[in-house]
Formats: structure tokens, sequence, C-alpha cells
């Protein structure tokens, strides 16, 4: 299958400060790429979905001006959880497609803690 | 009605045995459904695509039933290492179920 990947895996901040998640695709090229979120023992909740060179559909309840998203191109956008606060705190995943499958690949996830 | 609704189980089995789950979806322009697997702390991975004649891989077979708008996941000869939660999405709108926990027991 496709590989994705996510950087960082883990990542430790403190309360106001601004955190930047990167997905990237590495052996194809993605016209989709999904955020998610997922709280322990929760349910995967979509929070946006991108397409290179567009600006990012955001679901409702989720804050554009929060989550920040970039897809530069077609093999990499990125997250940034600006002003993170403790209830920020959360496994992100980031998911793709490319042309030809409507199959979503995921990356391995960045686990967000903020103090 | 939730768009994609699962029965959150947990399903708790003994090797060896059959389980079935089902994933009912609220759209019925919806084209696309998969079966994923998520484990602990872990991102979830394919496991199969759903197509409209159902299809079969290994113990594992997929179905769908446009008529009664859902889908459902068949595990024969379950393993100890099936244990994982079952998440199905239907691509539509690409919403996940919020899965269902398996448990497989010795």
């Amino acid at each position: 299958g496709a590989v994705v990947s996510q950087h960082p895996s883990r990542v430790i901040c403190k309360s106001g400060t601004s955190v930047k998640i990167e997905c990237r695709s590495l052996d194809f090229q993605a016209t989709t790429m999904f955020w998610y979120r997922q709280f322990p023992k929760k349910s995967l909740m979509l929070m946006a979905t991108s397409n290179e060179g567009s600006k990012a559909t955001y679901e409702q309840g989720v804050e554009k001006d929060k989550f920040l998203i970039n897809h530069a191109s077609l093999t990499l956008s990125t997250l940034t959880v600006t002003s993170a606060h403790p209830e920020d705190s959360s496994f992100y995943i980031c998911s793709a497609n490319g042309r030809g499958f409507y199959e979503q690949y995921f990356g391995p996830g960045t686990r967000l803690t903020v103090t | 009605r939730k768009e994609v609704e699962q029965d959150p189980g947990p399903f708790n089995v003994p090797e060896g045995a059959t389980v079935a789950f089902n994933c009912t979806y609220s759209n019925s322009a919806s084209q696309s459904f998969f079966w994923y697997r998520q484990d602990c702390r872990k991102e979830p991975k394919l496991l199969m695509s759903v197509y409209s004649s159902g299809n079969e891989d290994g113990r594992f077979t997929a179905q769908l039933n446009r008529a009664s708008q859902y889908i459902s996941l068949l595990i024969r000869d379950s393993k100890l290492s099936d244990s994982a939660t079952y998440l199905c999405v239907v691509n539509k709108n690409m919403r996940f179920g919020a899965g269902t926990r398996l448990t497989v027991k010795p």
C-alpha cells in the first residue's frame, strides 16, 4: 500500500505555544489529505480536508484560525496548532488518498501533549 | 441519525469463533466503503475495501447491502491477533464509524 509519514511522532509543548505537524505522502501524489483527531478511547474525528493548492475545508466546530492547515504540494500538508492549550492534547492523524484510488492511507500519528 | 453508525461492542469471543460486525450509513449516494483496523494507540490500517458484489480475503468477508444501507464484516476462525477496533468508513464524506472493539480470548 501507499506510505504516509508524519512528523513529529510525539511532541510536548507549553500552553500558549504553537506546534506544527507535517504529513507527507512518500510514494504517491496525494490529491486530498485529511486531518483527524482522536481522544483516548474515542473515535476518529475528522477535523478538515485539504486539497493541494486550495484552502482546507473544516468540519463544523473546528476553528480554522486555531488549526491552520497548509497543503502546499502534492506530497506535503501541515497542521499548525496555534496557541495550544491542555485540552488540545490528543492524537492527531493525517491520511491521504491519490489519483485512481479512494482508500485512505494513514500516517502513524502525532501524540501532542500540552502542559 | 449519525452518518455512520457501528455497534461499539465490546465483542468478546473465543479463539476460533466467527464474529460479524455491521455498519450503517445514512447517505444513500455513498459510493466507496472500507473496513479499517486500529490497534491501541496506533493509526488505522486498511483491512479491505467493500465491493458491491461482496469480497473475501482469507478469513475476512465484507458485504454491502445498498437497500438497507449497511456494510458488514465477517471474521471466521478468530485469532488472538484479530483483537483490535474495527472501523468502517464511508467514502462520500470520509466519516468513520466509532469503531467496534473486538477481543479474542484463548
